[in-house]
């Protein structure tokens, strides 16, 4: 079965603290994988990765894929209360996308 | 451009009724998704519809869920009889097939069954 695991569930840090988030997959026919932030309401797009090594980067967050290890990491430098929010990774299974369970993050003052 | 567009935003029934989950997706966009988000399982793939055909619904946790999408401006999901259990915020996506893979989300609509 497909699946998609986020690490860890839950993160408390302090604004300026550098944080990294997980995602390991087991899914057939892949061919990207994603991030998304979700603060409260729908899930917004931040990055799709579909090369290994390759890093993106937008601003203070930049994401990278291994294909070979079956993982993803999502990094925030500097983070600022605005990045308070749940990370979804998700992977493309043929046409539909398989979501992990997200990582909820906390930035406090 | 409008964006996905989800209505009602907020719907609170009571068990044994039927509900209506209505998204409009964003024009020239041949791919809908609808998706149901808990605490407990996260964000579920329900059914997914290319060029107004149903293509994957095994998402589709009972037969008292059922979609359609008669035409490419319109798709409802519908739950027959509801059940607490059936509480959740229910997402519709849109997006165009061909292109890049990004998928855009309407505001969801928060479903509480009493």
């Amino acid at each position: 079965e497909d699946k998609v695991v986020q690490s860890p569930l839950s993160l408390v840090v302090h604004e300026g603290d550098t944080v990294t988030l997980n995602c390991s997959y087991e899914v057939t026919n892949f061919r990207s994988l994603l991030w998304y932030k979700q603060e409260k309401k729908a899930p917004t797009f931040l990055f799709m990765l579909t090369s290994s090594g390759i890093e993106k980067k937008s601003g203070r967050l930049s994401s990278i894929l291994d294909k070979k290890e079956l993982f993803s990491i999502l990094n925030i430098t500097a983070t600022q209360t605005g990045d308070s929010a749940v990370y979804l990774c998700a992977v493309i299974n043929t046409d539909k996308l398989i979501f992990g369970t997200g990582t909820r993050l906390q930035v406090f003052p | 451009d409008a964006g996905v567009i989800q209505s009602p935003r907020h719907e609170v029934t009571e068990m044994g009724q039927e509900v209506t989950l209505r998204c409009k997706p964003i024009s020239g966009h041949n791919s809908l998704f609808w998706y149901r988000q808990t605490m407990m399982r996260g964000l579920e793939l329900l059914i997914y519809f290319n060029n107004n055909v149903p293509i994957d619904d095994s998402g589709m946790p009972e037969d008292r869920f059922s979609a359609k999408m008669p035409n490419a401006s319109f798709s409802t999901l519908k739950i027959q009889p509801s059940e607490p259990r059936d509480s959740a915020v229910y997402f519709c996506a849109s997006r165009l097939s061909g292109g890049a893979y990004t998928q855009y989300f309407g505001p969801g609509t928060r479903l509480t069954v009493l």
